[in-house]
């Protein structure tokens, strides 16, 4: 079993709607948790860092984390075409090193 | 927020030479600096852990006679792909993180270097 599980996708939907990414983790050791975005051939773009469960909303973008369920995700309100990118959730102890998600693959439709 | 730059973008060469990939955190200093392979499709692989003025520290089955890398200063990283060959063909990203960080350590990427060996 990976330590961070998130669905591949793709996903696809319509202008305006709202998008649900989620990922699960194992590692009960994780206590910071962040939400990179990558565009095609682009490094990851830091989008949500967040440290304790509930919610942090930034402008269209909301990060929720249930530590006790060990279940993160991100809420994108009013998607834009130019949010089609692939979303990667990443996590860590502490200091160390990320543990990334698989990545999903988002497309957002005209 | 932070910036993180690489250099070069993309670059082709031929196989058996070796390739050096630049990355330097802009505008903070960079205590630590990761490197990533990508490839297509695929989320980010680590290669290796490198703090300023220590040896970098390798995931298993990162050959680092091969991935040579370098954290001479606290805004430069530097990775050398040694005798390339066609397979080592990729995607490689730096990542930087700031003794300011918070407790978290987040990190911040750069644009990536796209390697393509002949």
């Amino acid at each position: 079993q990976k330590e961070v599980e998130q669905d591949p996708g793709p996903l696809s939907v319509p202008e305006g709607a709202i998008v649900s990414l989620n990922c699960t983790y194992s590692n009960s050791a994780f206590q910071y948790f962040m939400w990179y975005r990558q565009y095609s051939r682009k490094g990851p773009e830091l989008l949500m860092y967040t440290y304790s469960s509930g919610n942090k909303e930034d402008g269209r973008f909301t990060a929720q984390v249930d530590k006790s369920s060990k279940y993160i995700s991100l809420f994108i309100r009013d998607s834009q075409p130019s949010d089609s990118a692939t979303y990667l959730c990443a996590m860590t102890a502490g200091a160390q090193k990320l543990v990334f998600g698989q990545g999903t693959r988002l497309t957002i439709n005209p | 927020g932070a910036v993180v730059s690489q250099h070069p973008s993309w670059v082709i060469c031929k196989s058996g030479t070796s390739v050096k990939i630049e990355c330097r955190s802009l505008d903070f200093q960079a205590t630590t600096m990761f490197w990533y392979r990508q490839f297509p499709k695929q989320s980010l692989m680590l290669m290796a852990t490198s703090n300023e003025g220590s040896k970098a520290t390798y995931e298993q089955g990162v050959e680092k006679d091969k991935f040579l890398i370098n954290h001479a200063s606290l805004t430069l990283s530097t990775l050398t792909v040694t005798s390339a060959h066609p397979e080592d063909s990729s995607f490689y990203i730096c990542s930087a993180r700031g003794g300011t960080s918070g407790a978290g350590g987040e990190q911040f990427f750069g644009p990536g270097t796209r390697l393509t060996v002949l």
